[in-house]
């Protein structure tokens, strides 16, 4: 099956700066990238995501980039700010003809004012 | 935040006891997916539910089951509950069952003692 794996798991950053989290997937199959953004003791909230006929999206101060050769993906933030603080899942949706969508293990991103 | 609600929001049951969890979808969504979240970890694929038929299944064993309604609204009945239970359990809804976006539930967490 799918595996997902994800770095750093914790990443501290000054506000203003930018942060990076990577994530490599191990089925070629896969063909749509969500990335999660939780807060302590809430719902995992959609940021951005990507399909495979893609190669970068950006909203805003978020970016996603996907290299489906090397299959890893990445997720950029800049300026960051506090609100950003929290934990961030990458995702992958493999190939079966269900939506398995499996989770990376979770950044954990600390923004210091 | 999303359409998606969850029942109840906590719940505390002790071992080999059954459980029920309830999620009501987003309006116009027919897919229906359920997550274990165990504490620091990513959620973790248990089933989906496509026009009240299971369209897929994590690794998770038949103790875990569930159902699908005409209004699409799902339930999670988990059978001869187990410390290791004890997580938050989301549900996520989509509109489709390839390269949709999921919104997520807030979740019900279950303490199994």
């Amino acid at each position: 099956g799918e595996n997902v794996e994800q770095h750093p798991s914790t990443l501290s950053v000054q506000e203003g700066d930018s942060a990076v989290i990577k994530c490599t997937y191990s089925d070629s199959a896969s063909n749509y990238f969500p990335w999660y953004k939780q807060e302590l003791g809430k719902r995992p909230q959609l940021i951005i995501d990507i399909r495979s006929n893609v190669g970068e999206k950006k909203d805003q101060r978020i970016a996603v980039t996907l290299n489906k050769t090397a299959k890893h993906f990445s997720l950029h933030i800049t300026e960051t700010q506090p609100e950003d603080s929290a934990v961030y899942f990458c995702a992958a949706t493999g190939s079966g003809g269900y939506q398995k969508v499996t989770f990376g293990t979770g950044t954990k991103l600390q923004v210091i004012p | 935040e999303t359409g998606v609600t969850q029942s109840p929001t906590h719940l505390i049951k002790t071992r080999g006891q059954q459980v029920t969890l309830r999620c009501s979808s987003q309006s116009g969504h027919n897919t229906v997916s359920w997550y274990q979240q165990a504490l620091g970890q990513g959620p973790q694929f248990i089933f989906q539910y496509y026009r009240e038929e299971e369209n897929g299944r994590g690794n998770f064993p038949p103790r875990f089951s569930g159902l699908q309604f005409p209004n699409y609204s799902s339930e999670l009945n988990v059978n001869a509950l187990e410390l290791d239970d004890s997580a938050l359990y989301l549900c996520a809804s989509s509109s489709g069952i390839l390269q949709e976006t999921q919104y997520f539930g807030p979740g019900t967490r279950l303490l199994v003692l």
